[in-house]
Formats: C-alpha cells, sequence, structure tokens
C-alpha cells in the first residue's frame, strides 16, 4: 500500500480519551517505526511520537503511540482543548525508498 | 533563538526553476539528516527530500525525482533545494525539517512556492 490511511476526522469532550488509526502496508508500517505529528493550523507541524512509542522532551504523557502489524494508533487521554488540531502519521516506505505521511486526522474538542 | 529560516520561495511560471534555501540560526544543519516535507495550504504533509549526515545519499520522492535536487553547504550553515522544471502541482508551502521524526525534530516556518502563468 503506497499511502497510509487515517480517518478525516475525531472528536471528544474535554477529559475524554481519543484514538487515531493509521493502516498502512508491508513495505512501511509493517516493517518500520512510525512517527506522529501535530499541526495547528497556520502554524509548522510538531512532533508528538517517534520510533512508533516515544515522545520527545516537552510533549505531554497523556500522548501514546501504538503499533500492530501494518496499523498504528495515536492514543491522546485526557483530551484537552489545546488539542484540537491536525494529526498525521509518517513512515518510511520500503518499496518506495521515501517517507509516507498519513492523510490526516482532524482532531475537534466538543 | 534556535531556529530553521527557508527563503526563497515566490512565483515562477511553468517549467521554470527555483532554489530554495535553509539556514540554520543557534543551530548546526551539517552532520546530521535534513528533509524538505511540503504542503499544499489546507492540504496535507508530503515529504520530499532527504540528505544524510556527510551528504553522501540523498533520496527523492518519485514525484520530484529527476527535477529536484537537495544539497548543503557545512561552511555556510545551510540547507538547499534546487526545483527545475516546476510543474502546477509543485505549489506548496516548503518547510525545511533537521533530524526528521528524531528526537531533535525542528521545523522551519517555510516558505511559499507559486508556479503559473
Amino acid at each position: 500500500q503506497s499511502v497510509l490511511t487515517q480517518p478525516p476526522s475525531a472528536s471528544g469532550t474535554p477529559g475524554q480519551r481519543v484514538t487515531i488509526s493509521c493502516a498502512g502496508g508491508s513495505s512501511n508500517i509493517g516493517r518500520d517505526s512510525v512517527n506522529w505529528y501535530q499541526q495547528v493550523p497556520g502554524t509548522a507541524p510538531r512532533l508528538l511520537i517517534y520510533t512508533t512509542s516515544r515522545r520527545p522532551s516537552g510533549v505531554p504523557d497523556r500522548f501514546s503511540g501504538s503499533k500492530s502489524g501494518t496499523s498504528a494508533s495515536l492514543d491522546i487521554g485526557g483530551l484537552q482543548s489545546e488539542d484540537e488540531a491536525d494529526y498525521y502519521c509518517t513512515a518510511w516506505d520500503d518499496s518506495l525508498q521515501g517517507y509516507l505521511f498519513g492523510t490526516g486526522t482532524a482532531v475537534t474538542v466538543l | 533563538e534556535v531556529q530553521l529560516v527557508e527563503s526563497g520561495g515566490g512565483l515562477v511560471q511553468p517549467g521554470g526553476s527555483l532554489r530554495l534555501s535553509c539556514v540554520g540560526s543557534g543551530i548546526s544543519v551539517s552532520k546530521i539528516w535534513m528533509h524538505w516535507v511540503r504542503q499544499v495550504p489546507g492540504r496535507g504533509l508530503v515529504w520530499v527530500s532527504r540528505i544524510n549526515k556527510d551528504g553522501s545519499r540523498r533520496d527523492h520522492a518519485d514525484s520530484v525525482k529527476g527535477r529536484f535536487s537537495i544539497s548543503r553547504d557545512d561552511a555556510r550553515n545551510t540547507l538547499y533545494l534546487q526545483m527545475n522544471s516546476l510543474k502546477a502541482e509543485d505549489a506548496a508551502m516548503y518547510y525545511c525539517v533537521r533530524d526528521f521524526v528524531g528526537p531533535e525534530d525542528l521545523w522551519g516556518r517555510g516558505t511559499l512556492v507559486t508556479v503559473s502563468s
């Protein structure tokens, strides 16, 4: 699969848990790690998760990542208003010899 | 302030060329993987190119292969993207990224490329 597929939108109330999926294939998620970015419209993306489950310094621990087979997930536990943004997964694709980004998921805090 | 600053974007006709630059301020762009990522306003992110720590390896997305070339000048602490034979579909905001998907991931604010006659 030459694309990473995400649901176009997700939502929750403050304090709720939201999970975003990222479906790939055997040449990308199936053989390499997954990374997640957050982007507030009008600003540059910010790395939330790298190497599937690691958080860079400064990223709250309510953000967590996991992977199973050719799919990955980003969990936002304890949703907050500042989490309203677009979220993208990304992974290296061994067949294409390049990085793929997911289709993006817009998270709304109700 | 530690930052990456892109420049060189602008309006160019189809078939034309542009060279984007990315200067590191307070941070080195040498001896580390550097990338370019683009985004059409309102659309998703697309990875474009990368160069490895010593410049010996360069990878480009299929959509730009043969037309774009990434390079770096360590003395000037600057990353470049030479873009030739530009097409309408190359129009986007171009971001310079240091240590993409690594613990020291850092993005510039981007430079906008418009391709139109």
